[in-house]
C-alpha cells in the first residue's frame, strides 16, 4: 500500500504572496489532517477533514484554508504569506476513527522569504 | 484546552540500555488517547505506540511500553534495550472525540554506540 504523498516537498515563496499544497491519503483513507511544524511552536493542528467535511479546525487565522475532494486527497492554502508561515506542513491520514493510527507523509518544507 | 508537556527536552542513553521519557498531560475529559510518535532525522513521523484512557492495562509494542497512571495524567514510554535506530525525536500526544492531536515539544532521544 503506497504511504501518504505530498506535494511539493519543498517550497519558496515570498512575503504577500499565495501557496497551495497537497496532500493524498492512504487508498481508502477518508480522514485527512494537517499540521504545522515550527521550532518555535512545535506542533500544531490546522485542521482535520473527513467525506469532504471540516470535523475540526485549530487556532490559525483565516489565512489557512483547506478543503477536501471526494477521491478524500486534500489540499492547503494559505493567502497573504507571512516570514512566520515558514515551516513543515505534514499531512496525515487515517481512516477516521480516533484511535485509528494517523500516518503521516514526509511534509512540505516552505520557506517564505 | 488540553496541554501535553514533556518535561526532558534531551536524552541520551547506551545502546542496548532502557531509557524513560515522561510525559504529562492536563484534561477534564474522562475518555481520550494517548500517543507516543517517533519523528526520526528523515522527519517522517511514524506512530510508535497508543493507549485508551479507559483501559487500564498498560501497552507494549515490542521494546515500546508505556506506564499510564490516570490519576496522575501521567504516561511515561519505556524504550529496551536500545537500539542506533531508535534515535529520533519523541511526541507524546492527546486526543480525544474531536480528532485532533495536541503534541507536546517532544523529547530528543541519541542512542550511543
Amino acid at each position: 500500500k503506497a504511504g501518504v504523498t505530498q506535494t511539493p516537498r519543498y517550497l519558496i515563496k515570498t512575503r504577500g504572496q499565495q501557496v497551495t499544497l497537497s496532500c493524498s491519503p492512504i487508498s481508502g483513507h477518508r480522514s485527512v489532517s494537517w499540521y504545522q511544524q515550527t521550532p518555535g511552536q512545535g506542533l500544531q493542528f490546522l485542521f482535520e477533514y473527513f467525506s469532504e467535511t471540516q470535523r475540526n479546525k485549530g487556532n490559525f487565522p483565516g489565512r489557512f484554508s483547506g478543503r477536501q475532494f471526494s477521491n478524500s486527497r486534500s489540499e492547503m492554502n494559505v493567502s497573504t504569506l507571512e516570514l512566520g508561515d515558514s515551516a513543515l506542513y505534514l499531512c496525515a491520514s487515517s481512516s477516521g476513527a480516533p484511535l485509528n493510527e494517523q500516518f503521516f507523509g514526509p511534509g512540505t518544507r516552505l520557506t517564505v522569504l | 484546552a488540553q496541554t501535553v508537556t514533556q518535561s526532558q527536552p534531551e536524552m541520551s542513553v547506551q545502546e542496548a540500555e532502557t531509557v524513560t521519557l515522561s510525559c504529562t498531560y492536563d484534561t477534564s475529559e474522562n475518555n481520550y488517547y494517548l500517543f507516543w510518535y517517533k519523528q526520526p532525522p528523515s522527519r517522517q513521523m511514524i506512530l510508535v505506540i497508543r493507549q485508551e484512557a479507559y483501559k487500564q492495562q498498560n501497552a507494549t509494542e515490542n521494546r515500546f511500553s508505556v506506564n499510564f497512571q490516570k490519576a496522575a495524567k501521567s504516561f511515561s514510554l519505556k524504550i529496551s534495550d536500545s537500539q542506533l535506530g531508535d534515535t529520533a525525536m519523541y511526541f507524546c500526544a492527546f486526543m480525544k472525540d474531536d480528532y485532533k492531536l495536541s503534541f507536546g515539544a517532544g523529547t530528543t532521544v541519541t542512542v550511543r554506540a
